[in-house]
């Protein structure tokens, strides 16, 4: 069984702060895929990223980055210098391949609330 | 151009009616899904849809038939409503099947009264 696991429920910060959105996974294949995917308030979900099992090479783009260690099987999500704009709920997800099919289970969500 | 449309935004009913909830994406994919999310935001997927083949029956009650005409559209359709299906209902599209970024809706609203 595949599970992802965001421990925090909510984060709150000031405007400018930096902050780490954790996950963590678990699965028994060796072949999968993790996300980040945004919910802003206004309710849709919206992609941020995809990352392989088998590119552990960390990825910047603009004040978003991420930090995917297997060792410890976590996929964290820094944001760099928030901005009120960045708040929203924010899931990672984890899609591997039991027996061939790809189900995807994503993790709880964590609210980032950012202050002005 | 919208990518993943659904119909309606939000559903008000009541208990023991049938209703659908209709999904379009224009993004030229092969797989599609339905997914509730509850009060509580928590993700949970229903149904995927491969090419118009079923491929993801997650624990739903049969109360929840998802039906594809076509591999741009994918519908879902309950009877029988109950409170506890109150509930925002997302549609979502990828390239295929696979380790692909999932593209959502906007999501629909029911709610059952």
């Amino acid at each position: 069984a595949q599970k992802v696991t965001q421990a925090q429920t909510e984060i709150s910060v000031v405007e400018k702060e930096d902050v780490t959105l954790d996950c963590v996974y678990e699965t028994r294949d060796t072949t999968y895929y993790l996300f980040w995917y945004k919910q802003p308030p206004s309710g849709e979900l919206v992609f941020l990223i995809r990352r392989n099992s088998f590119d552990e090479q960390n990825e910047i783009s603009g004040r978003y980055s991420w930090n995917f260690q297997k060792s410890t099987s976590s996929f964290n999500f820094t944001i760099t210098a928030s901005q009120v704009v960045d708040s929203a709920v924010y899931f990672c997800a984890l899609k591997s391949v039991p027996g061939g099919s790809y189900i995807p289970t994503f993790g709880r969500g964590t609210s980032l609330i950012v202050h002005p | 151009d919208t990518a993943v449309s659904q119909t309606p935004k939000y559903l008000v009913t009541q208990m023991g009616n049938d209703k659908s909830i209709k999904c379009e994406q224009n993004l030229g994919h092969d797989t599609m899904y339905w997914y509730k999310q509850d009060s509580k935001k928590f993700l949970k997927i229903m149904f995927s849809y491969n090419n118009k083949e079923l491929i993801i029956n997650e624990t739903v009650p049969n109360r929840f038939s998802p039906k594809s005409p076509d591999k741009a559209h994918l519908n879902l359709h309950i009877n029988s409503l109950e409170l506890g299906d109150s509930a925002v209902y997302f549609c979502a599209s990828s390239l295929a099947t696979g380790g692909y970024e999932q593209y959502f809706g906007p999501g629909t609203r029911l709610t059952v009264t």
